[in-house]
């Protein structure tokens, strides 16, 4: 069965600091990988994904995200946070060939000043 | 262009109504779902349909209906509301013949309080 972890359900960074939000995965096939961005009293809203190819991914906002098989993980990353990116984050898998969407918890983005 | 359209965005009910949430898409989506989002618990599916008139349970469907007579439309029915489903509720639409484009489109959420 399909599953997803993140690790840590709050994390804060200084404005200018490295933004690194971990997320891994449970499958027995290739997996499609997600993540996804909540801005308060908002829906959901894509950041990046990873289907084939390159395995490393980047989004929007300056966020990337690199699939890394033998570690079944899928990171987001981003080098400098701005104020602007305090929201909460969730990573999602499907299966190829499959249309449900399996969550994670969610990790809390707050940035300091 | 809309994208998907959830009605009411706020609701408060009393323990035993009943009500719709509707959801509307207008991207001609064949794959509709709705999750409930709790605190520390993320996003669990509740129902979905990959076309009209067709439609599945996901992981927490107990006490909620849904059909589909449309492509457009998902509403989703709570039966007799209960505390427990105080949530905020999400709909969803994706496109499955174009597997290039998996990425799913959420609406605004509906705020759901049961009294």
């Amino acid at each position: 069965a399909q599953s997803v972890t993140q690790l840590g359900s709050h994390v804060s960074v200084s404005e200018g600091a490295l933004v690194l939000l971990r997320c891994n995965y449970s499958s027995s096939v290739p997996p499609y990988l997600f993540w996804y961005v909540q801005y308060p009293n908002q829906g959901l809203q894509l950041l990046l994904k990873y289907t084939t190819g390159a395995t490393l991914v980047k989004g929007i906002n300056g966020f990337e995200a690199e699939f890394k098989k033998s570690e079944t993980s899928f990171h987001l990353t981003k080098p400098s946070a701005h104020m602007s990116d305090a929201a909460e984050y969730f990573c999602a898998v499907t299966l190829s060939g499959t249309y449900k969407y399996i969550f994670g918890t969610g990790t809390r983005l707050k940035v300091l000043a | 262009n809309a994208g998907v359209t959830q009605t009411p965005k706020f609701q408060v009910l009393k323990t035993g109504q009943s009500m719709t949430l509707q959801c509307a898409q207008d991207m001609n989506h064949e794959y509709m779902s709705w999750y409930r989002q709790d605190p520390g618990m993320g996003l669990r599916l509740i129902h979905y349909s990959v076309g009209a008139g067709i439609t599945d349970q996901g992981e927490v469907p107990n006490g909620y209906n849904v059909s589909r007579s449309t492509t457009e439309d998902f509403p989703l029915r709570l039966l007799s509301a209960a505390p427990s489903q105080t949530s905020v509720y999400f709909c969803a639409s994706s496109s499955i013949r174009d597997r290039r484009s998996t990425e799913a489109f959420f609406g605004q959420g509906t705020r759901l309080t049961v009294v």
